[in-house]
């Protein structure tokens, strides 16, 4: 069964410090990789996704991904976290080729938390 | 343009009582999602409508739960009678073609305590 494991429900840095937020998928067909955020009392919005084409995404407020095969991840990262990247994010997959793909899988969530 | 809007935003009803949530997706989206996140626990897809069609219900918990999408517009989903385990925040979210080709765009959610 396809799956998707945040590792770490809660991760906390500090404010300029490198942020790293941990994704691993479980499949044996290509998949689509997402990550969404939700802010505090907001709506989940789309960060950034891959589908397929150049392994390192780019994403909205200088977040970015990269895939990689070998190791079924699909990692967030931010060189410099600001105040206002508090979040919960989540990873997310869908595989397009399959009956089922109509369907978004999410992890269970990572809350970050930025130290001043 | 106006994103996918949930109404209402709370609702705290007692176990065995009725509630109607709704999601009206971004106009022109003929596809939409129902999704439920109980807490601390990941988001869990629950149905699909391609416009007033079902097109996967699979993740729909038991026959307490009824999704409908008349003239496939605005969606509804009831539970009947609600139970304490139904707790939680119900997620919609539209898309133009399938989410595979275009972004999926969420609602704010609907946040659901059945005490």
């Amino acid at each position: 069964a396809q799956s998707v494991t945040q590792l770490g429900s809660h991760v906390s840095v500090s404010e300029g410090a490198l942020v790293l937020l941990r994704c691993n998928y479980s499949s044996s067909v290509p998949p689509y990789l997402f990550w969404y955020v939700q802010y505090p009392n907001q709506g989940l919005q789309l960060l950034l996704k891959y589908t397929s084409a150049a392994t390192l995404v780019k994403g909205i407020n200088g977040f970015e991904a990269e895939f990689k095969k070998s190791e079924t991840s699909f990692h967030l990262t931010k060189p410099s976290a600001h105040m206002s990247d508090a979040a919960e994010y989540f990873c997310a997959v869908t595989y397009p080729r399959y009956s089922s793909a109509s369907k978004i899988i999410f992890g269970s969530g990572t809350r970050l938390s930025i130290r001043p | 343009e106006a994103g996918v809007t949930q109404f209402p935003s709370h609702s705290v009803i007692e176990k065995g009582q009725t509630v109607t949530l709704r999601c009206d997706p971004i106009s022109g989206h003929d596809n939409l999602y129902w999704y439920r996140r109980v807490m601390g626990k990941e988001i869990k897809f629950l149905l699909h409508f391609v416009k007033e069609s079902k097109q996967d219900e699979s993740g729909m918990p038991n026959n307490r739960f009824l999704a409908e999408r008349t003239g496939g517009t605005y969606s509804t989903l009831k539970v009947q009678p609600a139970e304490l385990e139904d707790s939680g925040v119900y997620f919609c979210a539209s898309s133009q073609i399938g989410v595979l080709n275009t972004e999926a765009f969420f609602g704010q959610g609907t946040r659901l305590t059945v005490v």
